[in-house]
């Protein structure tokens, strides 16, 4: 069974632009997580989907959003980006069920200059 | 809120040697699991092993091990016969439960551990 997929891998932008970045949960998992990796933050939760709703939401600005399809497959995007938002951006799948383990992707490197 | 403490940032173990990865963790929740992640160079991150709150059994998955004290909300994962391959970052995490058709519940994260594995 394939794993979590991330595209792009990388991706350089400067301050003030928009970026997408796209994730494919394993098949068969419908539950989506986002997480932000920065060497000062560490790993921080930005936000759950579940059947294209969002469930939880970490303590990030509102330039941070998200969505998921109805394949279960996930967005999140990032407006008007600042230089601090350079991280790299982990998604994770699990089934649905309670208690069932978060499987990463390879992430997302985003540079902002 | 709930909070995961790694107080060691960085552990070296000779090959083939034993090493002991300390955690520890902050809530008021009775019921909750607990895992350790491994993030090598590749910045993939691997499950390594989960803890059920509710069993006292301490989990084992092949050279990984646990000692999950939950009174003294306490995680350490023990390495046994340390492999080149094992040197990585080591994350430590919480997650809660979760509801039932609401939020399966996040993971908190602690700071990791840099383990170098010397041959």
């Amino acid at each position: 069974k394939a794993g979590v997929t991330q595209t792009p891998r990388y991706l350089i932008k400067t301050r003030g632009q928009q970026v997408t970045l796209s994730c494919s949960p394993i098949s068969g998992h419908r539950s989506v997580s986002w997480y932000q990796q920065t060497p000062g933050q560490g790993l921080q939760f930005l936000f759950e989907y579940f059947s294209e709703t969002q469930r939880n939401k970490g303590n990030f600005p509102g330039r941070f959003s998200g969505r998921q399809f109805s394949n279960s497959r996930s967005e999140m995007n990032v407006s008007t980006l600042e230089l601090g938002d350079s991280a790299l951006y982990l998604c994770a799948s699990s089934f649905r069920a309670r208690g069932e383990t978060q499987y990463f992707g390879p992430g997302t490197r985003l540079l902002v200059l | 809120a709930q909070t995961v403490t790694q107080s060691q940032p960085e552990m070296s173990v000779q090959e083939a040697e034993t090493v002991t990865l300390s955690c520890t963790y902050d809530t008021s929740e009775s019921d909750y699991y607990l895992f350790w992640y491994k993030q090598p160079p590749s910045r993939q991150m691997i499950l390594v092993i989960r803890q059920e709150a509710y069993k006292q059994q301490n989990a084992t998955e092949n050279r990984f091990s646990v000692n999950f004290q939950k009174a003294a909300k306490s995680f350490s994962l023990k390495i046994s016969d340390s492999q080149l391959g094992d040197a990585a970052m080591y994350f430590c995490a919480y997650r809660s439960v979760g509801n039932y058709g609401g939020s399966q519940g996040n993971l908190i994260f602690g700071k990791g551990t840099k383990l170098s594995v010397k041959p």
